[in-house]
């Protein structure tokens, strides 16, 4: 497989649940990034890690938590959400150019 | 913070025809790129510009960096239905490491058959 896989495609969750979106990439890239992509809004990021080390966390609401435990995983780890933080979550990979996207994750918050 | 104008934010075009679309920032980067999103997916990279006068084609696409690195347009020729989606420019400032890009709003393209 290669590129930036993202599971679940889709999820529904209430507001008392917890949930979790991975994301991996084959590309030997060094760099991992969280995208926050709401209706009528430009893309929005969340946190960066290069090298498996958070350097950036643009004032993410703590109820969003990400985990990388190396170069090649990332996680969000989500807990009582909001119905605002419904959206299409997007992870990217990059090492130099430009980044790779993966196909999202579809987040509902009911 | 920083924020990169793209205009129009959409567009209802007959197939065949030739699409512009443009961004503009009050800051200046190193590199510029265009990238388009399909319904459900994720972006893809279309067009990336290193070197402010540069112009690129790919297929139908061609795109140019801005001579002052603070704006980039991207054309579409003879448009045909699979170029439906929505379109990002994003500006990159760093060569190395953990980049961040900032991004248009985004123009959507509709075509008509």
């Amino acid at each position: 497989e290669t590129g930036v896989t993202q599971t679940p495609r889709h999820l529904v969750m209430g507001m008392t649940n917890k949930k979790s979106l991975k994301c991996e990439q084959h590309l030997g890239h060094n760099a991992m990034y969280w995208y926050k992509q709401s209706a009528k809004k430009p893309l929005e990021l969340m946190f960066v890690y290069n090298f498996k080390e958070q350097t950036e966390n643009n004032s993410v609401p703590s109820r969003f938590s990400p985990e990388c435990p190396n170069s090649s995983h990332l996680f969000l780890h989500l807990h009582t959400l909001q119905p605002e933080d419904s959206a299409l979550y997007l992870c990217a990979s990059s090492q130099a150019y430009g980044y790779t996207f993966g196909s999202g994750t579809r987040l509902t918050v009911v | 913070g920083q924020q990169l104008n793209q205009s129009p934010q959409s567009m209802f075009i007959q197939e065949g025809e030739d699409v512009s679309m443009n961004c503009t920032s009050s800051s200046i980067f190193n590199t510029w790129l265009w990238y388009k999103q399909d319904p459900g997916e994720g972006p893809v990279l279309l067009i990336a510009l290193y070197k402010a006068g540069e112009l690129t084609s790919n297929g139908r696409l061609t795109a140019q960096f801005g001579i002052t690195r603070k704006d980039s347009f991207l054309n579409i020729s003879a448009s045909i239905p699979s170029d439906v989606g929505i379109y990002f420019c994003a500006g990159q400032l760093g060569l190395q490491g953990a980049q961040k890009l900032v991004f248009g709003q985004g123009t959507r393209l509709t075509i008509n058959p």
